[in-house]
């Protein structure tokens, strides 16, 4: 199986701050990549698919990067709304595996 | 809208079954791959299976293999899971999501429906 592994787990930052998370794959999967944001008691919120193509009606502030084994999730300036935790997804291969998240907290 | 309603959880008893489905509405249900996700109370995403447009193709994560059964029914609109012999470890919430049509990830996901396996 693909592992996911995400840093940081936990990221505190302000508003108005860039914000950077990272996706790591254990083999290449080429640009098969997702995020998803989930707010408490929510389903989650697609937000990019194919490592960098943004979901329709996501702001603009979210971008994706990487191919092969090594991702980012940037938000270029972190809003209230944007407090979530996010996840990582491969889809490269069976079975689908997610990163552990990575909990954007307000500093 | 697209939209995609769970349904079918609740609380079992450890070796029990249940059958989870969801129903969807705004789109054509036989143009799609359907997938189940679930989360662990306090946990991470974990892909469970995927079922491709006619059901001819189906793929499960190994913990499940042998006790879950994905299927659909596109007549219907509706898609389902079938969970047999179940565990405490798949007590979740269980989230129905349509794949993207340009790729194998989740564009549209259900509210979830809770399943909760305990004596």
């Amino acid at each position: 199986d693909i592992q996911m592994t995400q840093s940081p787990s936990t990221l505190s930052a302000s508003v108005g701050e860039r914000v950077t998370i990272t996706c790591r794959a254990s083999q290449s999967i080429s640009r098969w990549l997702a995020w998803y944001q989930q707010k408490p008691g929510k389903a989650p919120k697609p937000l990019i698919y194919k490592a960098s193509t943004l979901e329709s009606g996501v702001p603009s502030r979210f971008s994706g990067s990487g191919s092969g084994t090594e991702f980012t999730l940037t938000i270029s300036s972190l809003q209230p709304d944007d407090f979530a935790t996010y996840y990582c997804q491969q889809y490269s291969d069976y079975p689908r595996t997610f990163g552990q998240g990575t909990k954007v907290e307000i500093k | 809208e697209v939209q995609l309603v769970e349904s079918g959880g609740g609380l079992v008893q450890p070796g029990g079954s249940l059958r989870l489905s969801c129903e969807a509405s705004g789109f054509t249900l036989s143009s799609y791959s359907m997938t189940w996700v679930r989360q662990a109370p306090g946990k991470g995403l974990e892909w469970v299976a995927t079922i491709d447009e006619d059901g001819s193709e189906i793929h499960y994560v190994d913990s499940v293999k042998g006790r879950f059964t994905i299927s659909r029914d596109n007549a219907k609109n509706s898609h389902y899971l079938q969970m047999n012999s179940l565990r405490a470890e798949d007590t979740s919430i269980y989230y129905c999501a349509r794949d993207h049509q340009l790729g194998g990830n989740e564009d549209c996901w259900g509210q979830g429906t809770l399943v909760t396996v305990s004596s």
